[in-house]
């Protein structure tokens, strides 16, 4: 069964750090990796989605990397803001099947301005 | 623009009571699905299908039921209602295996 673990569960940075989340998966047989954000109270906002045979993908200050072999993805934000402030979401699609994306439990991001 | 909605936004039902929560999709989307997400638990799968009558299990489906007469809309019913059944639920959609899943905005559930 696949498990997605996301470290730290909660992050506070100073306004124009660069950082990084990480994300792990116990299963490397992966179709795809999504990252997505959440407001409070709010629904999922898409970010960015790698495929398998990627390694990583840019949309604006932000870049995610895949390693499948090792199982990790790591989601790098460059010069946040107090905007950035969210909480990031990890999740894997297996590649057996057309099995559903899971999730991580994520990591709450502040950044104090 | 195309769309995932869901309603009602926000519910309180009684313990024992049937519930559905509607999820429509414009996308023209194969795929849809139905998480809840709990503090300390994340999202967790509840049904999900990939087509017109098609409809599957995922992690936490007892108490759940949905079914899929056309592409638009999976609705999702809480056969009779718990109040472990509180949570905010979230209906996704996806074109196709290698596509991103989009999500609605969630309907929030609450069971007294």
């Amino acid at each position: 069964k696949q498990e997605v673990t996301q470290i730290p569960a909660a992050l506070s940075v100073p306004e124009g750090e660069n950082l990084v989340l990480n994300c792990s998966f116990t299963d490397s047989a992966i179709y795809n990796l999504q990252w997505f954000r959440q407001d409070p109270g709010k629904g999922l906002t898409s970010l960015l989605l790698i495929q398998s045979s990627q390694r990583e993908q840019t949309s604006g200050r932000l870049n995610a990397s895949l390693d499948k072999s090792s199982g990790r993805s790591t989601l790098y934000i460059a010069a946040s803001q107090p905007g950035d402030s969210a909480t990031y979401l990890c999740a894997v699609k297996g590649n057996s099947g057309n099995t559903p994306l899971v999730f991580g439990k994520g990591t709450r991001l502040s950044v104090i301005a | 623009d195309a769309e995932i909605t869901q309603s009602p936004r926000h519910k309180i039902t009684e313990t024992g009571r049937q519930v559905t929560l509607a999820c429509h999709q414009t996308w023209n989307h194969n795929n849809m699905f139905w998480y809840r997400q709990d503090l300390g638990h994340g999202l967790r799968l509840i049904h999900y299908s990939y087509g017109v009558q098609d409809t599957n299990k995922g992690e936490v489906s007892d108490g759940y039921s949905v079914s899929r007469s056309n592409t638009e809309d999976l609705p999702l019913t809480l056969e009779s209602a718990a109040s472990s059944q509180t949570s905010v639920y979230f209906c996704a959609s996806s074109e196709a295996l290698n596509y991103g899943y989009t999500f609605g905005s969630g309907t929030r559930l609450t069971v007294v």
